[in-house]
């Protein structure tokens, strides 16, 4: 089946740093990623809509400036959290389609779990 | 504003027992409601998912039940494992759109 890959798994990180999460498609192109949030024991959040070669579409409310995707590739988007601050660690998870036919199923990556001391 | 509303919030059944998770949706537009489920440190799979057209989709233990009507659809887990230990997400999505909208989640616990 359609496997997503995100690296890394855990990462921890000291305030005012910035921390590089990569979302892959390994056996798939994708030509929009989905990186979304999730608190401990909350639900999930959609931060932005990441599209191949163009401006990510971010949700209202959430920083573009702080959280910069960059989708360079049919394979590959990142999500830079930058100047990490302790209310940024939470579990980032990002999600693909294998097709754009009409809603083919998102496939999840296993997230990063961030942690800001 | 909470466009997917989940209950119940956490689910303990006995082994071979019914689990059922309910839905309730508010945007009439929304026409595409999948399943995840989604075990600790570990990005969400999806389960099953149904179309507005149909009242009931079964895979295997899993079945959907959907109410247009009353904008509410449930999943049901027949002969519930220990296995199926996992919070369980409804979702919902408009027009095709991969946006999806999470409900809160349903910690489901099935003792041996």
């Amino acid at each position: 089946g359609a496997v997503v890959s995100q690296h890394p798994s855990r990462v921890i990180c000291k305030s005012g740093t910035s921390v590089k999460i990569e979302c892959r498609s390994l056996d798939f192109q994708a030509t929009t990623m989905f990186w979304y949030r999730q608190f401990p024991k909350q639900s999930l959040m959609l931060m932005a809509t990441s599209n191949e070669g163009s401006k990510a579409t971010y949700e209202q409310g959430v920083e573009k400036d702080k959280f910069l995707i960059n989708h360079a590739s049919l394979t590959l988007s990142t999500l830079t959290v930058t100047s990490a601050h302790p209310e940024d660690s939470s579990f980032y998870i990002c999600s693909a389609q294998t097709d754009t036919t009409y809603n083919s199923p998102l496939h999840f990556g296993n997230g990063t779990r961030l942690t800001v001391t | 504003q909470q466009q997917v509303k989940q209950s119940p919030q956490s689910l303990i059944v006995q082994k071979g027992g019914i689990s059922i998770i309910n839905c309730a949706y508010e945007n009439t537009a929304f026409d595409y409601f999948p399943w995840y489920q989604q075990f600790p440190g570990k990005g969400p799979a999806l389960l099953i998912a149904i179309r507005p057209d149909v009242s009931e989709k079964k895979e295997g233990r899993f079945t959907i039940s959907f109410n247009k009507s009353a904008k509410q659809f449930s999943l049901h887990i027949m002969d519930s494992q220990p296995g199926d230990s996992a919070t369980y997400f409804c979702a919902a999505a408009q027009g095709g759109s991969e946006k999806l909208v999470f409900g809160k989640g349903t910690k489901l616990t099935v003792n041996p």
